[in-house]
C-alpha cells in the first residue's frame, strides 16, 4: 500500500538556521514526488516536484529536495530559513503511471522564530 | 497563477442536513478535480477523482451515495454531503488540474464542516 511518512510533526528554528524536513515513502513502482507548503490561512501551494532526471530538485523560495531512491526518501532542505517560511509542509507521492492521485504525508509544522 | 475558489469556507449545520461544497477554477479549465478530506493532525486523504462530464471515481471506503460529486463543467465541481452526521465533521479540500500528468494540482482553501 502507498504511504508517506513525515518524521517531524513540529520543527522550531531560529531565523538563518538550516532546515531539513524528512519524507519517506512506500510505493510499489516508479514515483513522482512533491512538496507542498501551506502558509497560515492559505491554500496548499506547490514548492517543488520531482519527475525524473537530476535527483536534486530546486523549487521556489530557496527550497530544494533530494530524491534518494535507495532510501525511498525525498527530504526538503533550505540553507537559511526566514520568519516568512513559517508554515505547514506536506510531502506527497504519486505513481509515475496510472491514476493521477496524490498520497500525502501528515505534514510538518515549521515555526521560525525571528 | 491558477486559482481555485472553494465555497463555503466554513459551515455549521444540524445532523441530517445535506451540505453542498463548491469548487471552482477561476482562470483555467479543470479537466480533473479531486476531493480530499483531512482529519486533525492527519494527512489529506483522497476521497474521489472527477473528470468533467464523467462519473466520479471514489476511493475505497468512501460511500458514493453519501458523498455526491458532480463535475458538470470545466470550471465547477460540487461535493454534497448527504444527511450529514457528526462523524462527517472534517476539513474538506478540493484541487483542480488542467489534465495530463505534468499539470500540477491547484488547491482550494478548504471547507471546515461541523455537524452538530
Amino acid at each position: 500500500a502507498q504511504s508517506v511518512s513525515q518524521h517531524n510533526h513540529h520543527v522550531i528554528l531560529s531565523e538563518a538556521a538550516s532546515l531539513e524536513l524528512g519524507c519517506n515513502y512506500s510505493y510499489g513502482g516508479t514515483v513522482n514526488l512533491f512538496w507542498y507548503v501551506q502558509y497560515p490561512g492559505q491554500h496548499l501551494q506547490l514548492l517543488l516536484k520531482y519527475f525524473s532526471g537530476d535527483p536534486l530538485v530546486k523549487g521556489i523560495k530557496g527550497f530544494e529536495a533530494e530524491f534518494i531512491k535507495s532510501k525511498f526518501s525525498f527530504n526538503l532542505r533550505k540553507p537559511s530559513v526566514q520568519w516568512s517560511d513559517t508554515a505547514e509542509y506536506f510531502c506527497a507521492v504519486r505513481g509515475q503511471t496510472g491514476a493521477n492521485n496524490l498520497f500525502f504525508g501528515t505534514g510538518t509544522r515549521l515555526t521560525v522564530i525571528p | 497563477g491558477a486559482v481555485v475558489s472553494q465555497h463555503p469556507s466554513r459551515v455549521i449545520c444540524k445532523s441530517g442536513t445535506s451540505v453542498k461544497i463548491e469548487c471552482r477554477s477561476l482562470d483555467f479549465q479543470a479537466t480533473t478535480m479531486f476531493w480530499y478530506r483531512q482529519f486533525p493532525k492527519q494527512s489529506l486523504m483522497l476521497m474521489a477523482t472527477s473528470n468533467e462530464g464523467s462519473k466520479a471515481t471514489y476511493e475505497q471506503g468512501v460511500e458514493k451515495d453519501k458523498f455526491l460529486i458532480n463535475h458538470a463543467s470545466l470550471t465547477l465541481s460540487t461535493l454534497t454531503v448527504t444527511s450529514a452526521h457528526p462523524e462527517d465533521s472534517s476539513f474538506y479540500i478540493c484541487s483542480a488540474s488542467e489534465g495530463g500528468r505534468r499539470q500540477p494540482q491547484h488547491f482550494g482553501d478548504g471547507t471546515r464542516l461541523s455537524i452538530l
